[in-house]
């Protein structure tokens, strides 16, 4: 595997479920990102890890939990997600966060019904 | 400007045409402009990421300028080609120093249609 991969690619879950996105980058660097997608909307910052300490959290609401066990992993754990959280979850990662070009994931297309 | 802004928001442009968008960020507590294509169904790619007043990068047919005093870069395309068409992103990088790290916004896109 190269680059940056997500898992699952597709996602439907119910309100109360508890599920879990999964990116994993094969590149070598420091910092980790996640984003959402919403329709009609500017990509949004959600969460930043460098050297797997968080170091933005975009005030997300408290469904939305991040962990970052190293610098190759990244999830984000969901939980009782409201049907406006459907959106295009996407990973990012770049050597150091700030100066360096990201590197995208394909994205997670999550559906809360 | 308190958002990233681009404009226009869509672009049909002919085959062999060349075109340019731009990109109004913030210019206090700038960092760095980032410029990003996204193809349909695949992921967001970097194009450029500029921090210096005056700088202009290219990469093939597709350069940028940065004006960071007055806030906003500029994208040109010259000799459109059919794989140009792609929704183009910028995100200004700002300095919070109050917390010692960074803010990334994202524009809206300009979404360019390459005729054939």
């Amino acid at each position: 595997e190269t680059g940056v991969t997500q898992t699952p690619r597709h996602l439907v879950m119910g309100m109360t479920n508890k599920k879990s996105l999964k990116c994993e980058q094969h590149l070598g660097h420091n910092a980790m990102y996640w984003y959402k997608q919403s329709a009609k909307k500017p990509l949004e910052l959600m969460f930043v890890y460098n050297f797997k300490e968080q170091t933005e959290n975009n005030s997300v609401p408290s469904r939305f939990s991040p962990e970052c066990p190293n610098s190759s992993h990244l999830f984000l754990h969901l939980h009782t997600l409201q049907p406006e959280d459907s959106a295009l979850y996407l990973c990012a990662s770049s050597q150091a966060t700030g100066r360096d070009e990201q590197y995208f994931g394909p994205g997670t297309r999550l559906t809360v019904t | 400007i308190l958002n990233v802004e681009q404009s226009p928001q869509s672009l049909h442009v002919q085959e062999g045409d060349s075109t340019n968008f731009t990109c109004s960020f913030p210019s206090s507590n700038f960092y760095a402009l980032h410029w990003y294509r996204w193809e349909t169904a695949k992921s967001p790619e970097a194009l450029f990421v500029m921090t210096l007043n005056g700088d202009e990068k290219k990469k093939g047919r597709i350069s940028a300028t940065l004006n960071t005093k007055e806030g906003y870069s500029y994208l040109y395309i010259k000799g459109s080609q059919p794989e140009d068409s792609a929704t183009y992103l910028c995100a200004s990088d700002e300095f919070i120093s109050n917390f010692g790290n960074e803010k990334l916004t994202f524009g809206t896109g300009t979404r360019l249609t390459i005729i054939p």
